[in-house]
């Protein structure tokens, strides 16, 4: 049973670019989470999507991310005009179903790198 | 303040040392309290998870949670360079429908043969 996969592992944009991350969840997983984790600092929670819908949104800046999980595919985080700012590694986590406390399973990550 | 503190270290020990790693917390609503460890350049794999109170071992490491003094801590005994990682505590409180994760910024450990 293949983990999280995430693609691509590394990305290079230029500054006013778009960036968009990809996230397999695990099978049989319809919840993903994504994070992001800034140098010398923890993993920072952005949303919490289920297929098709956003649950949790509280976390993602309020202007040019966005994040997409639909019925089929992979879920989508998507940065429009990146900035340096943006630089940082992206993880994706997967969980079956929520119940409280489930364990979420994470993906290697995608490391942005805005210049 | 943040929800989640934690000491960056690094934490520099020899191989066989007891090494204990804590972190606090100031929202009383957490219930469910983790402990990942990040190799460099990898993904955070589940070390520990405990709910609510008391103590949880697993092999060479135990996890502690004082809910009264808002405290977690996880030990790991003989420790191995193999042990040398980024030690992350999280929490959650599964409220409102959402089981996000607050994570501390980690502690790096580095255990010397």
């Amino acid at each position: 049973n293949a983990g999280v996969m995430q693609n691509p592992r590394h990305l290079v944009r230029r500054r006013g670019q778009e960036a968009r991350l990809r996230c397999s969840p695990m099978k049989g997983h319809s919840h993903v989470y994504w994070y992001r984790q800034l140098p010398e600092e923890g993993l920072k929670f952005m949303v919490y999507l289920q297929k098709e819908n956003i649950i949790d949104e509280s976390g993602m800046p309020k202007e040019r991310f966005s994040a997409e999980f639909p019925k089929e595919g992979p879920s989508i985080l998507r940065i429009q005009q990146v900035v340096r700012g943006d630089s940082a590694a992206y993880f994706c986590a997967s969980s079956p179903f929520f119940r409280e406390g489930t364990e979420a399973f994470f993906g290697q990550g995608t490391r942005l790198t805005v210049v | 303040q943040k929800e989640v503190e934690q000491d960056p270290g690094p934490l520099s020990v020899p191989e066989g040392a007891i090494v204990s790693l804590n972190c606090t917390y100031s929202n009383s609503a957490f219930q469910y309290f983790m402990w990942y460890r990040q190799y460099s350049r990898k993904g955070p794999e589940l070390l520990m998870y405990t709910y609510s109170s008391g103590n949880k071992e697993d092999g060479r490491f135990t996890a502690q949670v004082d809910k009264s003094s808002k405290y977690i801590s996880l030990f790991i005994r003989d420790s191995q360079p193999s042990d040398s990682a980024t030690y992350l505590c999280a929490m959650s409180s599964a409220a409102y429908n959402t089981d996000k994760l607050i994570f501390g910024t980690g502690t790096r450990l580095q255990v010397f043969p």
